[in-house]
């Protein structure tokens, strides 16, 4: 079955970087794009950016870029997501998540998120 | 950006009830409009892919409609189960954006 499992939770200094994993398991690594969404405590849903693990090409949305580097290991199965500069906004629970892509009426849409990881909290505190 | 705006923001709703959830995008999103059901301390999880596809295992208690800029998630009867936070979200462009949710509550 297909499992995104992502690392333990993070306590972070103001200016210190993070670094969170998330490990495939249960079909082919390469054949989907990982996505990082976050969610401030009692917040709503904020998309990150995008790995693709076959070529390791990123997409990252403006709010984070500079800030924000996605990686991924295809030995290992796992994607990385790296968050520099933190500062106190940024404690949130942060998810991987799988995008799929499907046939419907003999065209293949994209785009949405069947599996999540099981989210990790960064907490960051001086 | 496109904007996602769900109504309500919240709602208290009785086992058994129909209950609609609209979403509005501030551009024309296609199909592109996901669903997603969240518990408190647990991941989302996908309902409603490209509008109207059920995701499988979701109960046909659940449908989606709309495209364009009008969406809607309806629940046909409540359960006690679906007492959750729901969130649309348009992958037309990116950055790909969520609405704000719409908490439904026990009456």
């Amino acid at each position: 079955q297909v499992q995104l499992v992502q690392s333990g939770a993070e306590v972070k200094r103001p200016g210190a970087s993070v670094k969170i994993s998330c490990k495939a398991s249960g079909y082919t690594f390469t054949s989907h794009y990982i996505h990082w969404v976050r969610q401030a405590p009692g917040q709503g849903l904020e998309w990150m950016g995008t790995i693709h693990p076959s070529g390791g090409a990123t997409s990252y949305t403006q709010n984070f870029q500079g800030r924000v580097t996605m990686t991924r290991d295809t030995s290992t199965n796992t994607v990385y997501m790296e968050l520099g500069s933190l500062r106190s906004e940024d404690t949130a629970v942060y998810y991987c998540a799988r995008e799929d892509a499907r046939p419907i009426f003999g065209v293949v849409f994209g785009g949405f998120f069947d599996y999540w990881g099981q989210g990790t909290l960064v907490t960051v505190s001086s | 950006d496109i904007q996602m705006t769900q109504s309500p923001s919240s709602l208290s709703a009785s086992v058994g009830d129909r209950v609609t959830i609209t979403c509005r995008a501030t551009q024309s999103i296609s199909n592109y409009l996901n669903w997603y059901q969240q518990k408190p301390g647990k991941a989302p999880r996908l309902l409603i892919y490209v509008a109207s596809s059920l995701q499988s295992g979701v109960p046909s208690r659940f449908s989606g409609g709309g495209s364009g800029t009008d969406f809607t998630l309806t629940i046909s009867s409540l359960q006690p189960e679906d007492f959750a936070t729901y969130y649309c979200h348009q992958s037309y462009s990116t950055p790909w954006t969520f609405g704000q949710g719409t908490k439904v509550e026990i009456k």
